[in-house]
């Protein structure tokens, strides 16, 4: 089993550009989870997908990010236009639908200069 | 609303030295209660997860944690740490529905040679 998959790893970008970030989820699982990590904030959720239907948003910062989850298989977290603020490492999880377990990626270390 | 709480931000230890990581939960009804642990640069790992039972689970590398209901805690607990165990530990609740999980601010755990 490849695990969750993320690309790219490292992200570096000028502040105004648009940024995207994907995750492949575990395949089976049916619950999708991005999450933010920062030294300031630590962990943060920031949206989850239940069956490719966002659930809960309510982590998402501002207008300026969306998430999207066409299929099962593919998800992406869009930041536009970026700020050098949303430095941070961009984590993506997955979860057996009815098992609590996430099962984390190797996240995105995005740096916005 | 769901909170969890890690009152030790920071850790130190020498190694061979005995753990305990403080974690307490705010929620009233049924819980199922994880640690996860990040060694650094890397993903967040299931170290391990309390659903019912026996409320002294065992998991990998050595770990065990204890549920006291009456004390809304889940503290983490290993006899003898060794330097590989540095790294930041992260106590987690979800509720029965399962929907999300919360994330306790962590544990930064420094181990000395």
């Amino acid at each position: 089993d490849a695990g969750v998959i993320q690309s790219p790893r490292h992200e570096v970008t000028e502040m105004g550009q648009e940024v995207t970030l994907r995750c492949k989820p575990i395949s089976g699982h049916n619950s999708l989870f991005w999450y933010r990590q920062t030294m300031m904030r630590g962990l943060e959720l920031l949206i989850y997908f239940n069956n490719n239907v966002p659930i809960d948003d309510s982590g998402m910062p501002e207008d300026r990010f969306s998430a999207k989850m066409p299929n099962a298989s593919f998800s992406t977290l869009k930041i536009q236009p970026s700020e050098p603020r949303d430095s941070a490492v961009y984590f993506c999880a997955s979860r057996p639908q009815q098992v609590d377990t996430q099962y984390f990626g190797p996240g995105t270390r995005l740096t916005v200069l | 609303a769901q909170s969890v709480s890690q009152h030790n931000h920071h850790v130190i230890l020498s190694e061979a030295a005995s753990l305990e990581l403080g974690c307490n939960y705010s929620y009233g009804g049924t819980v199922n209660l994880f640690w996860y642990v990040q060694y650094p640069g890397q993903h967040l790992q299931l170290l391990l997860k309390y659903f019912s039972g026996d409320p002294l689970v065992k998991g990998i590398k050595g770990f065990e944690a204890e549920f006291i209901k009456s004390k809304f805690s889940f503290n983490l607990r290993k006899p003898s740490v060794q330097w590989s165990d540095t790294a930041e530990y992260f106590c987690a609740v979800t509720d029965s529905s399962a929907s999300k999980i919360i994330f306790g601010s962590g544990t930064r755990l420094s181990i000395r040679p």
